[in-house]
């Protein structure tokens, strides 16, 4: 089975610090995604990556930086954490093509 | 701007009832439609389609796409108290390589 793992399941940090949120997939995909999810709003793509150190912006960038140094590895970037980042973080993979995306079990990220 | 929307966005209905879960979209060079099922951790994947017309069933679930009309439907029949999820629509656009999510349906089934 596939499996995507994220860091930590939550997170509490305070305003203004530098947050770091990991994921880690098994099955050699060549996409990985960062999402947001929010209520009324769905899931809104913050980063993608299709191939090692290569990153696109997805619908709402700002705030975020990603890292994909390794091929298994995805990681999403807080620069200076804002109380508006308070949500729910889910990151997924696929292979890419006719093929579905795999999701992590998401980190629920509070910032006072 | 690619767009999916759903509809409704919150059911509740009783165990044993016919539930019917509707998603519209627009996207440049559609490559396909996903539907998930969320309970409270990862979404877990349910379908993918890609032609008109063409079923898709697992069990009680069903899910077909009108690439006319731009839609597609989720199907649950003889509901139970563990369909209770939120429901996603996504949509991928062909050399996209990303999904977009509608902003999904919250199921509630009451025994």
């Amino acid at each position: 089975d596939v499996k995507v793992t994220q860091s930590s399941r939550y997170l509490v940090k305070r305003t203004g610090e530098k947050v770091f949120l990991e994921c880690v997939q098994d099955m050699d995909h060549e996409n990985m995604f960062w999402y947001r999810q929010d209520p009324g709003l769905g899931l809104r793509l913050i980063y993608f990556s299709y191939d090692v150190k290569m990153k696109e912006k997805g619908d709402i960038p700002e705030g975020y930086s990603v890292s994909r140094e390794k091929k298994e590895r995805f990681s999403l970037i807080l620069e200076s954490a804002s109380t508006n980042q308070t949500s729910m973080y889910l990151c997924a993979s696929s292979l890419g093509g006719y093929t579905e995306a795999f999701f992590g079990q998401g980190t629920r990220l509070t910032v006072v | 701007e690619d767009k999916v929307v759903q509809s409704p966005l919150s059911l509740v209905v009783h165990e044993g009832d016919t539930v019917t879960l509707n998603c519209s979209y627009e996207v440049t060079n559609f490559r396909s439609l996903l539907w998930y099922k969320q309970e409270k951790k990862a979404p877990t994947f349910l379908f993918m389609l890609t032609s008109s017309g063409i079923e898709k069933k697992s069990g009680r679930l069903s899910s077909i796409l009108d690439k006319k009309e731009l839609f597609s439907i989720l199907n649950i029949t003889a509901t139970q108290t563990g369909d209770s999820a939120v429901y996603l629509c996504a949509v991928e656009a062909k050399g996209a390589q990303k999904l977009v999510f509608g902003q999904g349906t919250r199921l509630t089934i009451n025994p």
